[in-house]
Order: C-alpha cells, then structure tokens, then sequence
C-alpha cells in the first residue's frame, strides 16, 4: 500500500486551463504538505495542512486552491493555469507540526504548454 | 529571512570514500534537523532526525552532526557506493513548527 499517493504523475495542458492535482495518505497523520519543486529542483513549500484547517499559505498567488475533505485528503486545484507554474508538485504528510519525519507522494510533473 | 544553504555544487567521489555535505542556516531556532535523500523522479526521502541536545547521530553508513552554535549540520556517508548516488536535504521546521522547510539540496556522484 502505497502511504501517500498523487494523481496524476504527469499533467501537461494548455495555459488558461483549470486543473486539479489529488493527494491521499493512509497514515492516520494530522499534517499535510504541498511543495513545488522547479526546474532549479528547489523545493519549496506552498500550503500546510493541519486535521484539514489551513494553516500555512506562503504567498501563492490564489488561483492555486486548497482544499482538504478530510484529514486523509489534500486536493490541489489551479486555475487560468501559466507557463511559470511548470514544476513537479508534491503532496507530503506527517504525523503532527513538523514534528517528525514527513512522507512524500510521487510527485505530479505539470506542464504548461 | 529564514534560509537554509547547503553546497549547491555537485559533490563527485570515489567509492569507498567518505562523503561529507553541509547544511548551514540563519534565523531559525531549530529542536531538530533533519536529512532527506531524493532521487531522480521521486519524492524525498526521509534517513536521519537529530535534535538539538544530540551532537551526533548514526544510522548505518550515515552519520549526522549538529552544531547549534555554528548553525551547521554535517551528513556523512561513510564507506560511500554508487547506489549512494542522488539529491541530499537538509529540512528545518520553521519556528512556528507547522511549515518544514528545505534547503536546495547538494548533488552527491559516488563513481567506481
């Protein structure tokens, strides 16, 4: 069983468009993650989750949205999608805060073409 | 501003040898660190958490330092092999502790 899962693992669309990126983990932990990785493979951190309350938004530009239906779930949806959102996007849990070890899906390679 | 830095050069080995990779940072107030692997294509990683009472930790090859008066971790990868080949991170949480930051990563190459 895979313990944190994303779908898809590669999205490639057309600028303008409005796509969704899925995250599941079926650890029991409290805390979700979405990183976006460039080109320049830094890996940078956009959204905390925690027990499905937004914690941490660090400046994303809001057409990337959220959105948490339970703890086990962490979708991410943008729209009017730019060629400058090309990265790989990683969903991650732990178990509370940080605390300990964080547990990464996949990754989802989004191209913008 | 909070930064986390690591060499971003490429660090190229012999097998068999010890390879050392630093992560330095500012403007945090760290209990922890920890080091992650990440491979071409895939999610990172975890291998080692220190925390900040603990000058040293060791996990088979991989040993791990934690200076908090320099602001320095050291990862060492001792008895080094070609599968030791990928990306090293180095994770602070920020001090709020809900957000786990990453350095960008040193590039590690064990040749035969």
């Amino acid at each position: 069983d895979t313990a944190v899962s994303q779908t898809p693992k590669y999205l490639v669309t057309q600028m303008g468009n409005d796509k969704s990126i899925k995250c599941e983990q079926n650890l029991g932990h409290d805390t979700m993650y979405w990183y976006k990785q460039d080109s320049k493979k830094f890996l940078k951190i956009m959204f905390s989750y925690n027990n499905k309350e937004l914690i941490i938004n660090e400046t994303v530009p809001n057409r990337f949205s959220p959105k948490s239906p339970d703890k086990a779930h962490l979708n991410l949806h943008i729209n009017s999608l730019e060629l400058g959102d090309s990265a790989v996007y990683f969903c991650a849990s732990c178990p509370g805060q940080g605390t300990t070890e964080a547990f990464f899906g996949q990754g989802t390679r989004l191209t913008v073409v | 501003s909070q930064k986390i830095e690591q060499n971003s050069e490429a660090l190229n080995i012999q097998e068999g040898k010890t390879a050392t990779l630093t992560c330095n940072y500012t403007n945090y107030s760290p209990a922890y660190l920890q080091w992650y692997r990440q491979d071409p294509g895939r999610g990172p990683v975890f291998l080692l958490l220190i925390r900040e009472n603990e000058k040293e930790k060791r996990k088979e090859r991989l040993k791990v330092t934690f200076d908090t008066t320099l602001k320095q971790s050291l990862f060492h990868i001792t008895a080094s092999q070609p599968a030791d080949s990928a990306t090293y991170l180095c994770a602070l949480a920020s001090n709020s502790g809900y957000a786990l930051n990453f350095g960008k990563g040193t590039s590690l190459l064990v040749t035969p």
